[in-house]
């Protein structure tokens, strides 16, 4: 089964609105992480947001947040009032355990074009 | 920080040749991460190391492809007698022990086959 599933392979938003792109994991461990990275065209992966399988809140950085549903293995991101420069690809990771884990599981991103 | 950077930006090399890629993660980061990334496509995993041990290699990792990290500082990955289908972004990676922190990416290294 795949560990990371985004299943919006392009999204499209207009500038100044709100858009949220799908991220599911599958894990058995209890403890965890998910990741959000912003891959330009320019091609270097930018980190973007962190989730902890224990955080009660969802994570929030500016304009990102992580809307959070463990329950539904979910890690959806919310990227409120879109600019321009949103416009990339971005990718839902995973990182299993809490010391002896062993690699990142990344997901096949989502293309977000943001309109003018 | 200076952040994780590879070199080169660009290989172009024939069929068939032999290259190596380098990578200098953070210096703080005993992880080490190496992926392949083709276009519209999530980044692969290849390889990883902790310290200088080589802890896990992928089973897409053929016997062409050899990585090492002699003192648990800065990667070498070397490619042998590639093939077209080597043709990918390279992307080395690093980061600390814990759950909560992120892998921090260099900015690839693009590797064309004619």
């Amino acid at each position: 089964a795949q560990k990371i599933t985004q299943t919006q392979p392009g999204m499209f938003v207009q500038e100044k609105e709100a858009v949220t792109l799908d991220c599911t994991y599958d894990t058995s461990d209890q403890s965890y992480g998910l990741f959000w990275y912003k891959q330009p065209s320019s091609g270097e992966m930018i980190f973007l947001i962190y989730q902890g399988s224990y955080d009660e809140q969802n994570a929030t950085e500016g304009r990102y947040s992580l809307n959070f549903q463990k329950a539904r293995k979910s890690a959806n991101l919310v990227i409120s009032a879109s600019q321009l420069g949103d416009s990339a690809m971005y990718f839902c990771a995973m990182r299993e355990g809490e010391y002896n884990f062993n690699k990142f599981y990344f997901g096949s991103g989502t293309k977000l074009n943001v309109k003018p | 920080d200076t952040g994780v950077s590879q070199d080169p930006r660009h290989k172009i090399t024939k069929r068939g040749q032999n290259v190596t890629f380098r990578c200098d993660p953070i210096s703080e980061h005993n992880r080490l991460y190496w992926y392949r990334q083709t276009l519209g496509q999530g980044p692969e995993f290849l390889t990883y190391f902790q310290n200088e041990a080589q802890l896990e290699k992928s089973r897409l990792l053929s016997d062409r492809f050899s990585a090492e990290r002699p003192k648990g500082s800065f990667s070498t990955l070397e490619i042998q007698r590639t093939e077209q289908g080597d043709s990918a972004m390279y992307l080395c990676a690093s980061s600390g022990g814990f759950s909560n922190q992120p892998q921090h990416f260099g900015d690839g290294t693009r590797l064309s086959i004619l």
